[in-house]
């Protein structure tokens, strides 16, 4: 099946340095990828659609300019989180659609944790 | 905007006993996916309805889409340790995006 790298796995930083998280679709073209935010044991929620080559469409309460996407190629989404902070740290988990079932294919995650 | 409701929360299951977890949601769907994630694993594919009443099988997995299109079910018979983890719903609408719903996590007692 198809697969989606997301790197690094886990980051450790300092509040107010900025974080960025990759995420690879591998053997096939994502013109669209998505970037969720997960809790420890709660569910996936959606923070932005990443869209090839245009600006991503974010989320209701979701700050653009705190989180930032970068779509440049079929392949490679990015999302950059600024001047973090300690209520930034999370797990982010990065998804790409593929396939005609349009099933999301995900990145194994990014535990960040700000200090 | 677009509501998808699992219930229960929690699924603590008998190593052999069967459960069933159900879906629901605030709006008429296109089609309805399910995702399994292994503790500290990130969520995978396991299926998508999209007929109304449709049932599809996976071994010991059964997925049901409501006739109204609104709901969803999960029944897993003679649970095994390897099917701990958390199950996702997630329901489109027309046109829309992929709404997750809060999960089941599933423990399992040997």
């Amino acid at each position: 099946g198809a697969v989606v790298s997301q790197h690094p796995s886990w980051v450790i930083c300092k509040s107010g340095t900025s974080v960025k998280i990759e995420c690879r679709s591998l053997d096939f073209q994502a013109t669209t990828m998505f970037w969720y935010r997960q809790f420890p044991k709660q569910s996936l929620m959606l923070m932005a659609t990443s869209n090839e080559g245009s600006k991503a469409t974010y989320e209701q309460g979701v700050e653009k300019d705190k989180f930032l996407i970068n779509h440049a190629s079929l392949t490679l989404s990015t999302l950059t989180v600024t001047s973090a902070h300690p209520e930034d740290s999370s797990f982010y988990i990065c998804s790409a659609s593929g396939g005609a079932k349009e099933k999301l294919f995900f990145g194994s995650g990014t535990q960040l944790s700000v200090l | 905007g677009q509501q998808v409701m699992q219930i229960p929360q929690y699924q603590h299951v008998q190593e052999g006993e069967d459960f069933t977890t159900y879906c629901n949601s605030s709006t008429t769907l296109s089609n309805i996916q399910w995702y399994k994630q292994r503790p500290g694993g990130h969520p995978v594919f396991l299926i998508q309805l999209v007929k109304s009443g449709e049932v599809k099988k996976q071994k010991r997995l059964t997925f049901q889409f409501g006739e109204a299109k609104k709901n969803s079910s999960l029944h897993i018979t003679a649970t095994q340790t390897t099917d701990v983890g958390t199950y996702f719903c997630a329901g489109r609408a027309a046109g829309n995006k992929l709404t997750f719903g809060g999960g089941t996590r599933v423990l399992v007692k040997p």
